[in-house]
């Protein structure tokens, strides 16, 4: 599985729009991005995935980039309850195989 | 529909002692997957289960082992326990594994404290 990059933390203004970057410039064609959140040690929580278009729900929007070397998870309209670690995993299954999770983002919204 | 389970919440051990914990996926699910979250090594995979199949492996010792049952519930179990063992222990489960779908779903884990 491909290793993800990505920043250690970031800060984002209550309401505003919080955009997490994610490296995976290793990834290979048949690996999918998937983005989770962990909020307080729970157990972490799917929040969005993609291949190679751009996908939106009801939770965020994932940008990849044409060469998928990268990604950006877009939160539109944060609130103090998006505060968590966020994960990004390249991964070739949706299964359960061994997702490799990284060190995440832990992103603070500030009132 | 109820969400994966997880059994106990929490735990407090002994060194050298053996604990079992025990995961209940969510109705219809097959697949299966361990993970241990330390502050040190954050999250790490420990093995997954499909079909009472162990599927995949993590690295590490012997001393951890797991195994599935026919109605997919999955138990853990780890022997011999070391002070380095104390983590938050998460199952995840999902349908099968298939490409390209909605990703694994967590449950809220069992904390272990080896004292």
């Amino acid at each position: 599985d491909a290793k993800t990059t990505q920043p250690p933390s970031m800060d984002c203004a209550e309401g505003r729009a919080a955009n997490l970057p994610c490296n995976h410039s290793t990834i290979s064609g048949n690996e999918y991005v998937y983005w989770y959140r962990q909020i307080h040690s729970q157990g972490p929580q799917y929040i969005i995935h993609g291949l190679k278009n751009n996908e939106t729900n009801e939770m965020a929007s994932l940008i990849i980039t044409e060469d998928r070397k990268s990604s950006t998870l877009i939160l539109p309209h944060a609130t103090l309850r998006d505060t968590a670690v966020y994960y990004c995993i390249a991964d070739a299954t949706s299964g359960t195989y061994k997702y490799i999770f990284g060190t995440g983002t832990r992103l603070k919204v500030l009132a | 529909k109820a969400g994966v389970t997880q059994t106990p919440r929490y735990l407090i051990k002994t060194r050298g002692q053996q604990v079992t914990l025990s995961c209940s996926p969510i109705s219809g699910h097959r697949s299966v997957s361990w993970y241990q979250q330390t502050p040190g090594q954050g999250l790490q995979f420990l093995f997954e289960y499909f079909s009472e199949t162990q599927r995949n492996k993590g690295n590490f010792p012997g001393r951890f082992s797991g195994r599935q049952f026919s109605n997919s519930r999955s138990e853990m179990n780890v022997s011999t326990l070391e002070l380095g063992d104390s983590a938050l222990y998460l199952c995840a489960s999902s349908l099968a594994p298939a490409t390209g779908g909605r990703g694994a779903f967590f449950g809220q884990g069992t904390r272990l404290t080896v004292v």
